[in-house]
């Protein structure tokens, strides 16, 4: 079974600049969540989805950020303008169905740094 | 108050003995509790997961849950050197649904 994939794996950019990661789950997960996680803190949940439908965003910073997920499988998330704390690894991660005791996969992250 | 605790450590821990981690959340509704472990520099993966109140072991790894006094608790036991890396507490359901939040997670050092 192929994991979550992510792409691209690093991204330097200038602050200001705009940046898109991609990712795509395992096969079947309807339920992808974009975490950030800055150096030395735990993910912090951005977005998630269940199928096409936003689940929760309270933490994503919508004067910046987007993200979509088209027809429920593959998601981009977006940052325009970039500013120097969004510094950290994006990581995207894939369930079952997003209930109780439903395990969730990680991608490989991407390492974004913004100078 | 956050929703979910961990104390940041380093935890050391000589090799054989037994580390004990610890996490406390904030929502009492809350249905499901992980533990992941994060090697520098990687993703985090499952250890395991619990739900029900009391211990669930798998091999060398117990997780305790004690829903009344709203914390989950992860012993290692015989802890080698490969297991030194970040524990990390995630919790969902609840007031939070199906919201998956993690714990800043808790750094282990095991000692030769």
């Amino acid at each position: 079974e192929a994991g979550v994939a992510q792409s691209p794996r690093y991204k330097i950019i200038e602050k200001r600049q705009s940046v898109a990661f991609w990712c795509n789950p395992i096969s079947g997960h309807a339920t992808l969540y974009w975490y950030q996680q800055i150096l030395g803190q735990g993910p912090k949940l951005l977005i998630q989805f269940q199928n096409n439908g936003v689940v929760d965003d309270s933490q994503l910073p919508k004067d910046r950020f987007s993200a979509e997920r088209l027809k429920g499988v593959d998601s981009t998330l977006k940052i325009q303008p970039a500013k120097l704390e969004d510094s950290a690894v994006y990581l995207c991660a894939s369930s079952l169905l997003g209930g109780m005791g439903t395990e969730a996969f990680f991608g490989q992250g991407t390492r974004l740094t913004v100078v | 108050q956050k929703e979910v605790e961990q104390n940041s450590g380093p935890l050391s821990v000589p090799e054989g003995a037994i580390a004990s981690l610890n996490c406390t959340y904030s929502d009492r509704g809350s249905q499901s509790f992980f533990w992941y472990r994060q090697y520098s520099g990687k993703s985090p993966e499952l250890i395991m997961f619990i739900y029900s109140n009391g211990d669930k072991e798998d091999g060398r790894f117990t997780a305790q849950l004690n829903k009344a006094s709203q914390y989950v608790s992860l012993l290692i036991r015989d802890s080698q050197p490969s297991d030194s890396a970040t524990y990390l507490c995630a919790v969902n359901g609840g007031a939070a649904g199906n919201k998956l939040t993690f714990g800043g997670g808790t750094r282990v050092l095991v000692k030769p």
